[in-house]
């Protein structure tokens, strides 16, 4: 099992390029979250999406945009890079249920670089 | 939506002493509470969780107390080592239907361990 994959590492990109960051899951859980991570602000929610087809803003959705393609693919997308959008992006999945949640399983995190 | 707040932010303690981290939570409904240990460069892991339905639970070192009148909830870590020190994050969450929007996952700013050997 690989667990949460997330893709690219590493990006550095121009201000106004875009760029789509890929997560893919291979452990069948229904619920996948972006978070971006700066320092001292915590894990802070971006997006959501607790069910193949449904997709809801967190707390900071601002600049970006998201695609649960199927069960296992949940891509977050910056049309216009800002150089605030510099951060660490992790994807998470878990399986999520009516009064109770799981573990929540990280990717290795993505460091973006806006210039 | 839910809101978390963690206290202290940094914690610095003798190997071999006791640290406590505190967190708050708003949401009454919430029913999940996290704890997720995340080392330099490296992705958050989870170490302990809680279920609403349990006041206490323990892991070796490593247990956590729910007060869900208070709201607030505690990690307690005892005979610190150094391989402890890392950036330590609560979390609540409650469960939502399938498809519902109530399953986030919502993080305190986490805590900065560093023990000292």
């Amino acid at each position: 099992n690989a667990g949460v994959t997330q893709t690219p590492k590493f990006q550095v990109l121009k201000t106004g390029q875009s760029m789509t960051l890929q997560c893919a899951q291979d452990m069948n859980h229904n619920s996948m979250y972006w978070y971006r991570q700066d320092p001292g602000m915590g894990l802070r929610l971006i997006y959501y999406s607790a069910s193949e087809g449904t997709t809801d803003k967190g707390e900071v959705p601002n600049g970006y945009n998201v695609s649960r393609l199927n069960k296992r693919e949940f891509s977050l997308r910056l049309e216009s890079a800002a150089p605030s959008q510099t951060s660490v992006y992790f994807c998470a999945s878990l399986l999520t249920g009516v009064r109770m949640n799981t573990e929540a399983f990280f990717g290795q995190g993505t460091r973006l670089t806006v210039v | 939506g839910e809101n978390v707040e963690q206290h202290p932010s940094t914690l610095s303690v003798q190997e071999g002493d006791s640290a406590v981290i505190k967190c708050t939570y708003s949401d009454s409904a919430s029913n999940y509470f996290p704890w997720y240990k995340q080392e330099l460069g490296k992705r958050p892991q989870l170490i302990i969780d809680i279920r609403s339905n349990v006041g206490e639970k323990k892991d070796q070192r490593i247990a956590v107390t729910l007060n869900k009148t208070a709201k607030h909830f505690s990690l307690h870590i005892t005979e610190t080592q150094p391989e402890d020190s890392a950036v330590y994050f609560c979390a609540a969450s409650k469960g939502g239907k399938h498809g519902g929007s109530q399953g986030n996952l919502i993080f305190g700013k986490g805590t900065k361990l560093s023990v000292k050997p």
